[in-house]
């Protein structure tokens, strides 16, 4: 089945840096990547998605990136706020099955 | 709005009890999941349906089971609670690959 991995585990920036979270899956059948963001105590939400017919997509501040090729796909968000700080997870899963396989999880804290 | 709501918020049950967690969607999704959460595991997938009465096995099924009677609700059974069921449990549906998350269920078996 489908495994996710998932780096860092922790990510701490100084707010305005830009962070990365980086991601990687098994399955070549996979082609839907989303990412989550999921605040103290509350529950994901998803915040960008990107399919694999899409090199880069962007949204505002937030951009994920993926190559097919390696099987990476990576988060970038720039101009980092304190309110960016969360829980970050990306996921994969193939077409038409909507069942999501989750990275292990990333916790960005953004330092003012 | 989505809403996907979860019966209980927290949770202490005793070891070798029958537990129930409760998975109530309003937007008449078809697909719904069972997912536990735990620090530096990320999100594991326990059971999933697709269907009324229709269940399939996520990663880390052993020691659960699920009911689906009707489409709205979905729900997770701990046959007998163990303390290394203590978790983080999450309820999501979809619709077009999207997932839409219940608040959690914070389950202590002691």
């Amino acid at each position: 089945g489908e495994n996710v991995e998932q780096h860092p585990s922790t990510l701490s920036v100084q707010e305005g840096d830009s962070a990365v979270i980086k991601c990687t899956y098994s399955d070549s059948a996979s082609n839907y990547f989303p990412w989550y963001k999921q605040e103290l105590g509350k529950r994901p939400q998803l915040i960008i998605d990107i399919r694999s017919n899409v090199g880069e997509k962007k949204d505002q501040r937030i951009a994920v990136t993926l190559n097919k090729t390696a099987k990476h796909f990576s988060l970038h968000i720039t101009e980092t706020q304190p309110e960016d700080s969360a829980v970050y997870f990306c996921a994969a899963s193939t077409r038409n099955t909507d069942k999501l396989i989750f990275g292990t999880g990333t916790r960005l804290q953004v330092f003012p | 709005d989505v809403k996907v709501t979860q019966s209980s918020r927290y949770l202490v049950k005793r070891t070798g009890e029958k537990v129930f967690l409760e998975c109530v969607q309003d937007m008449d999704h078809e697909n719904m999941f069972w997912y536990r959460q735990d620090p530096g595991l990320g999100l594991r997938l326990i059971y999933f349906s697709y269907d009324v009465k229709m269940k399939e096995k996520g990663d880390i099924p052993e020691g659960y089971s699920v009911s689906r009677e009707k489409k709205e609700r979905f729900s997770l059974i701990l046959e007998s609670a163990s303390t290394n069921q203590t978790s983080m449990y999450l309820c999501a549906s979809t619709i077009n690959t999207e997932a839409f998350f219940g608040q959690g269920t914070r389950l202590t078996v002691v």
